[in-house]
């Protein structure tokens, strides 16, 4: 499978229990963001994206918190379970002069579920 | 709807070779992005193609380059490898801005 390095920070958690996954990003000006998951030997699947003119998204068991004053985000599992370990990215679009901007991803954070 | 599709899965080259990556993006999907993902680095950013042309370029040599089709496939190529270029190489495919991008299951090239 897909190793994602030695030095990847890891989260974890009970079956059961909530995980919260932190993240921060770097430009001021960056205008929307991403949360991947990542199982191993697979490519980054989309979790759940949030615009930055909101602070708070949610979805199914997963909820998005954005902090534009100092530049952070985090995802919140509700409920977790086996399925959701994996490494979780975040990514922030860059606007680059008139194009539509690229994504550029967080190290990621690998979540272990303990049954 | 086909998700993105990357070609071929696995690959293994020798150092000072070059190497041509495919990949077929979700249809309707104009935009292409290129990311190397290694264990040190995690996900980088290579280059985005729109419509047959590179709009965005990461901070990487010279020696890897691409291209875009009129059918909005992507190929990525890399000259002259380097042990230090094994990684898994990802595309992904996104129908406008500011929305998700859709990733393939990635090539994993080995140098050796």
């Amino acid at each position: 499978g897909e190793s994602v390095g030695l030095h990847l920070p890891t989260l974890s958690v009970q079956e059961g229990d909530n995980s919260i996954i932190n993240c921060a990003y770097s430009n001021s000006a960056s205008d929307y963001f991403i949360w991947y998951k990542q199982e191993s030997g697979k490519g980054p699947q989309f979790i759940i994206d949030i615009r930055s003119n909101m602070d708070k998204r949610q979805g199914q068991r997963v909820t998005v918190l954005l902090n534009k004053t100092v530049k952070h985000l985090s995802l919140q599992i509700a409920a977790t379970q086996p399925g959701d370990s994996a490494v979780y990215f975040c990514a922030e679009n860059i606007q680059v002069g008139g194009s539509q901007g690229n994504l550029i991803f967080g190290k990621g954070t690998k979540l272990s579920v303990k049954p | 709807k086909a998700g993105v599709t990357q070609t071929p899965r696995y690959l293994i080259k020798t150092r000072g070779q070059q190497v041509t990556l495919s990949c077929s993006p979700i249809s309707g999907h104009r935009s292409v992005s290129w990311y190397q993902q290694t264990p040190g680095q995690g996900l980088q950013f290579l280059f985005e193609y729109f419509s047959e042309t590179q709009r965005n370029k990461g901070n990487f040599p010279g020696r890897f380059s691409g291209r875009q089709f009129s059918n909005s496939r992507s190929e990525m190529n890399v000259s002259t490898l380097e042990l230090g270029d094994s990684a898994l190489y990802l595309c992904a495919s996104r129908l406008k801005e500011n929305t998700e991008a859709f990733f393939g299951q990635g090539t994993r090239l080995t140098v050796v």
